[in-house]
């Protein structure tokens, strides 16, 4: 991804509150979506996916929404733990030749203050 | 189900040392296979990517090499490391073939201080 030297943005939020994460995404071609959550020092958990044939998918706490026509992507977390606490990335994938291929993006910061 | 292991989790290198970060999967056949770096409090940067034994694909010219000797096994290298290959490596596999999305498995990750 093209931000990846820059550094993370962060998003503070308080516990309880609800968030929400942005994503932009570059390949109009893409036509599946993921959100990974990393913790320190470990390596990106899978949160949610969704398919481009759908505008909205929810998780147990967690919303994707994708707007297609501006190629935008956001993740929202109900009632924000502290155990959300780490890095968000969102990954767009599409289909070449060899199948799936994933693209990440710059990822955002998460804190929840207590 | 399937399973990745990368190791060692953390490794410390003199500069001009050589590097090889191991990579393997269990589970699957045929995956897709990634190498990507993380510098401290940044994003993801993919530099490999594998879809078949001995077909590497760099994303960005640097100083490191990749390897697949076997359908799941994935090597990272380096023959003379330098202070800016420091970070945070992970390897990660998805499923190969047309038609199918889903989601990257990642490693645990090895984190790499070069001195």
């Amino acid at each position: 991804g093209e931000n990846v030297g820059l550094h993370l943005p962060t998003l503070s939020v308080q516990e309880g509150d609800n968030s929400i994460i942005n994503c932009a995404y570059s390949n109009s071609a893409s036509d599946y979506f993921i959100w990974y959550k990393q913790e320190s020092g470990k390596g990106p958990q899978f949160i949610i996916d969704i398919r481009s044939n759908m505008d909205k998918r929810q998780g147990q706490r967690v919303t994707v929404l994708l707007n297609k026509t501006v190629k935008h992507l956001s993740l929202q977390i109900a009632a924000t733990q502290p155990g959300d606490s780490a890095v968000y990335f969102c990954a767009e994938t599409y289909n070449n030749n060899a199948g799936n291929m994933l693209t990440f993006g710059g990822g955002t910061r998460l804190m929840v203050k207590p | 189900s399937q399973t990745i292991h990368q190791w060692p989790a953390t490794l410390v290198q003199p500069v001009g040392s050589p590097l090889s970060l191991e990579c393997t999967v269990e589970g699957t056949s045929n995956p897709n296979l990634y190498w990507y770096r993380q510098a401290a409090g940044r994003g993801l940067q993919l530099l490999f990517y594998s879809v078949g034994i001995g077909q590497i694909s760099s994303e960005v010219p640097q100083n490191l090499s990749a390897s697949r000797p076997q359908d799941r096994q994935f090597i990272l290298s380096s023959k003379k490391l330098l202070l800016s290959d420091s970070g945070f490596y992970l390897c990660a596999w998805s499923v190969r073939g047309r038609g199918l999305n889903t989601e990257a498995f990642f490693g645990q990750g090895t984190r790499l201080t070069v001195v």
